[in-house]
C-alpha cells in the first residue's frame, strides 16, 4: 500500500465555518505534510511533521492549525479562511526526515479541493 | 536557500520526437533531486529520483553537480506523457522539498 488517502475531495465552506481536511497513510512513514496547490502553480510547503511534532512551519497564517493525532493521521483545521486560500491541499508523507537519505521521497494524496466562499 | 528553476512553461512536441525538460537548481548542501509528474485530474506522483539513477516510462534524468542541473529527456515522446511536470529539490534539514514552477508538456499526435 503506497497510498496517501485524504477526505474529503472537495469541501466548499464559508468565511466563518469551521472545517477539517483529513489525510491518512499506513506505510510506516514518520513524516507527514500539508502542501497547497494553486491553479497552474507548484505545490507550497505549508507543514511538516516529524515523528507526530510539527517541525517546519512556512509562516502559515494562524487559520489553519494542523494536528497530528498520531503517525497514521494527519488534520488541517480550518477557521474564518478567506476566498484567497480556495486551493487544492495536498497531504504527502515520506519514510525518512533527515537529509541526504534515500527515505526522503515524499508520497502525495490526491488532494481536497478547497473553495471558501 | 533553495530554489528551483524550470525555465519552460511549455513545451510542445510531436509524438516520437526527442523531449527534455530543463530543471536547475542552487543549493548550498547535497541535494536530492526529484521529478514528479502530474497528469490531469489525477496525484502528484514521483516520476524519477536521481538517487535511484533508474529510467521510468522511458525517461531519464542526470544529476550534473558542476552545472546544477537535472534535466529530464525521453528519446521518443508518447501522447501518454503530455502532462505537468515538477523537478523538485530535498535534502534540507526537515525534509523540505521545494517544486519548480513546472513545465507543461503537450505531445502532438
Amino acid at each position: 500500500d503506497t497510498e496517501v488517502t485524504q477526505t474529503p475531495k472537495h469541501l466548499v465552506m464559508g468565511m466563518t465555518n469551521k472545517k477539517s481536511l483529513k489525510c491518512e497513510q499506513h506505510m510506516g512513514h514518520r513524516a507527514m505534510y500539508w502542501y497547497k496547490q494553486k491553479a497552474k502553480k507548484p505545490p507550497e510547503l505549508m507543514f511538516v511533521y516529524s515523528y507526530e511534532k510539527l517541525s517546519i512551519n512556512e509562516s502559515v497564517p494562524s487559520r489553519f492549525s494542523p494536528e497530528c493525532p498520531n503517525s497514521s493521521l494527519l488534520n488541517l483545521h480550518l477557521h474564518a479562511l478567506q476566498p484567497e486560500d480556495s486551493a487544492l491541499y495536498l497531504c504527502a508523507s515520506s519514510r525518512g526526515t533527515g537529509e541526504g537519505t534515500s527515505g526522503n521521497t515524499i508520497y502525495f494524496g490526491e488532494g481536497s479541493w478547497l473553495t471558501v466562499v | 536557500a533553495q530554489r528551483v528553476t524550470q525555465p519552460e512553461k511549455l513545451l510542445s512536441v510531436f509524438k516520437g520526437a526527442p523531449v527534455e525538460l530543463k530543471c536547475n537548481y542552487s543549493y548550498s548542501g547535497s541535494p536530492e533531486l526529484f521529478w514528479y509528474v502530474q497528469y490531469s485530474r489525477q496525484r502528484l506522483q514521483l516520476l524519477l529520483r536521481h538517487i535511484s539513477r533508474e529510467s521510468i516510462k522511458g525517461f531519464t534524468a542526470d544529476l550534473n553537480k558542476g552545472e546544477t542541473s537535472f534535466h529530464l529527456k525521453k528519446p521518443f515522446a508518447q501522447e501518454e506523457d503530455s502532462a505537468m511536470y515538477y523537478c523538485a529539490l530535498g535534502g534540507a534539514a526537515g525534509n523540505k522539498l521545494t517544486f519548480g514552477g513546472g513545465t507543461r508538456v503537450l505531445v502532438k499526435p
